[in-house]
C-alpha cells in the first residue's frame, strides 16, 4: 500500500535561512507527488507537483522539491524563509492503487518562522 | 475570477439536526472531492464525484452524504448519524481523474463547522 510520512511535526527557522520539510514516500510504481501548502483556516495551495519529469521541481514563491527514487524522499526546500512562509505543508502522493487518483495525505509539518 | 467557493465559512449545528455544506466550481472541471481534516492529521477522503450524477464513497463516508446535479456544485450533508462531525470539511476539484496529467486537484477555502 502507498504512503507518505513527513518526517517532523514542527520545524522553526529564522528569517532568511534555509528551509528544509522532509517527506518520505512508500509506492510500487512511479509516484505522482505533491506539495501543498495551509495558511490558518485556509484552504490547501499547490505548490508544486513531481509527475516523472525532471527530479528537481520547481514551484511557487521559491520552494522546489527534489525526488530521489533510491532513498523513496521528496523533501522540500527554499533558500531563505520569509515571515510569510509560516503555515503548515502537507506532502502528498496520488494512489496508482485501487482507487487510482485519489490522494494520501501526510499529516503535516508545521513552519514558523522566527523574525 | 474562476475558482472554488465554500460557503459558509463557518458553520454551527446542535447535536441531532442535519446540515449541508456548499461548494461550487466555476473552473469546469470534471471531478469534485469532500475531505475532512483534524487538528494534526491529514486530509481524509469523504466522498468523490468523477461525473454529474455519479459519486463514490471515500475512506470515511459514514454519516455523510453527497449529490452531483451539477458539473458546478457537490454539496455534502453531514448528517445526525456521524458521531463527530465537528472538523473543517475541505471540497476540491480536478480537470478529470485516473491520469496524472490532469488530475491535479485544487481546494476550496474550507468550512468549519462546530456541533454545539
Amino acid at each position: 500500500a502507498q504512503s507518505v510520512t513527513q518526517l517532523d511535526s514542527h520545524v522553526s527557522v529564522s528569517e532568511g535561512t534555509p528551509v528544509l520539510l522532509r517527506c518520505n514516500y512508500s509506492s510500487s510504481y512511479s509516484p505522482s507527488l505533491f506539495w501543498y501548502v495551509q495558511h490558518p483556516n485556509k484552504g490547501l495551495q499547490l505548490l508544486l507537483k513531481y509527475t516523472s519529469a525532471a527530479t528537481l521541481v520547481k514551484g511557487i514563491n521559491g520552494f522546489e522539491a527534489e525526488f530521489k527514487k533510491s532513498e523513496t524522499s521528496f523533501h522540500l526546500t527554499k533558500p531563505s524563509a520569509h515571515m510569510s512562509d509560516a503555515a503548515e505543508y502537507f506532502c502528498v502522493v496520488r494512489s496508482s492503487e485501487g482507487s487510482q487518483g485519489n490522494l494520501i495525505f501526510g499529516k503535516g509539518t508545521k513552519l514558523s518562522v522566527k523574525p | 475570477d474562476g475558482g472554488i467557493t465554500q460557503s459558509p465559512k463557518y458553520l454551527f449545528r446542535k447535536e441531532g439536526q442535519n446540515v449541508t455544506l456548499s461548494c461550487e466550481q466555476n473552473l469546469n472541471h470534471d471531478a469534485m472531492y469532500w475531505y475532512r481534516q483534524d487538528p494534526g492529521q491529514g486530509l481524509r477522503l469523504i466522498y468523490y464525484s468523477q461525473i454529474v450524477n455519479d459519486f463514490q464513497k471515500g475512506d470515511i463516508a459514514e454519516g455523510y452524504s453527497v449529490s452531483r446535479e451539477k458539473k458546478e456544485s457537490f454539496p455534502l450533508t453531514v448528517t445526525s448519524a456521524q458521531k463527530n462531525p465537528t472538523a473543517f470539511y475541505l471540497c476540491a476539484s480536478s480537470l478529470d481523474r485516473g491520469r496524472p496529467s490532469t488530475d491535479t486537484q485544487y481546494f476550496g477555502p474550507g468550512t468549519r463547522l462546530t456541533v454545539l
